[in-house]
């Protein structure tokens, strides 16, 4: 059974960069989609952007300059990579994958979710 | 962007009750709706995806449907554990989500 879980700082300052790891475990990472997806507290989802084992990314155009996501076959690893962030950021960050069988129309496997908080 | 507005924004129903949950969206989405429960402290958990398909393990008193703009989640029996927030998703350009429907006890 796949298993997502996120891994990173808990607090980041302003202004520095958020990086966080999803590591799958149960499967392989290859052949998939992987997302991040972020709630701040008390509030609605906001996908961040999506990779594909291959390297090839989208992400959320109101994010776009500001995310990069990478990912590791050999470690069966993916990342997040968020800079200049604000108090705004601040969220539960989740890793999922993009389904296959819902045609990369949802996401069916989540990670626990992370919480990060951006603060002096 | 895709703007996807769900309501009600709370529900309460008391168990056994049937639940009916809407999704519209700002413009068509084809066939790309997906339905997810959360509850507190846990990730979201996948539903209903391309409309009506039921995600594994989902049973089946979940049911979705509808097309283009307008879509439902349908709960036919509440059970004590289908109490949560449920939020619908979509993925025409990028993927979107709906601000959630709270279902409460009554």
């Amino acid at each position: 059974q796949v298993q997502l879980q996120e891994s990173g700082p808990g607090l980041v300052k302003p202004s520095e960069t958020l990086s966080l790891t999803c590591t799958v475990s149960g499967g392989s990472i290859s052949s998939y989609y992987w997302s991040w997806i972020r709630q701040p507290a008390g509030k609605g989802l906001e996908w961040i952007g999506r990779i594909y084992t291959s390297g090839s990314t989208n992400y959320n155009p109101s994010l776009k300059s500001r995310v990069t996501m990478s990912v590791d076959t050999s470690k069966n690893q993916f990342s997040l990579k968020l800079s200049s962030v604000t108090a705004a950021d601040t969220a539960v960050y989740y890793c999922a994958r993009v389904s296959a069988v819902a045609g990369l129309n949802a996401f069916d496997i989540w990670g626990q979710g992370t919480m990060v908080t951006v603060s002096s | 962007e895709i703007v996807l507005t769900q309501s009600p924004a709370t529900l309460s129903l008391s168990p056994g009750e049937r639940a009916t949950l809407s999704c519209r969206a700002s413009q068509s989405v084809s066939s790309y709706l997906a339905w997810y429960q959360q509850k507190p402290g846990q990730a979201p958990r996948l539903l209903i995806y391309d409309v009506s398909n039921r995600a594994t393990g989902i049973p089946a008193r979940f049911s979705g449907s509808g097309s283009g703009t307008d879509f439902t989640l349908t709960i036919s029996s509440l059970e004590p554990e289908d109490f949560a927030v449920y939020y619908c998703q979509q993925r025409s350009n990028w993927p979107t989500f709906g601000q959630g429907t709270k279902l409460e006890i009554k």
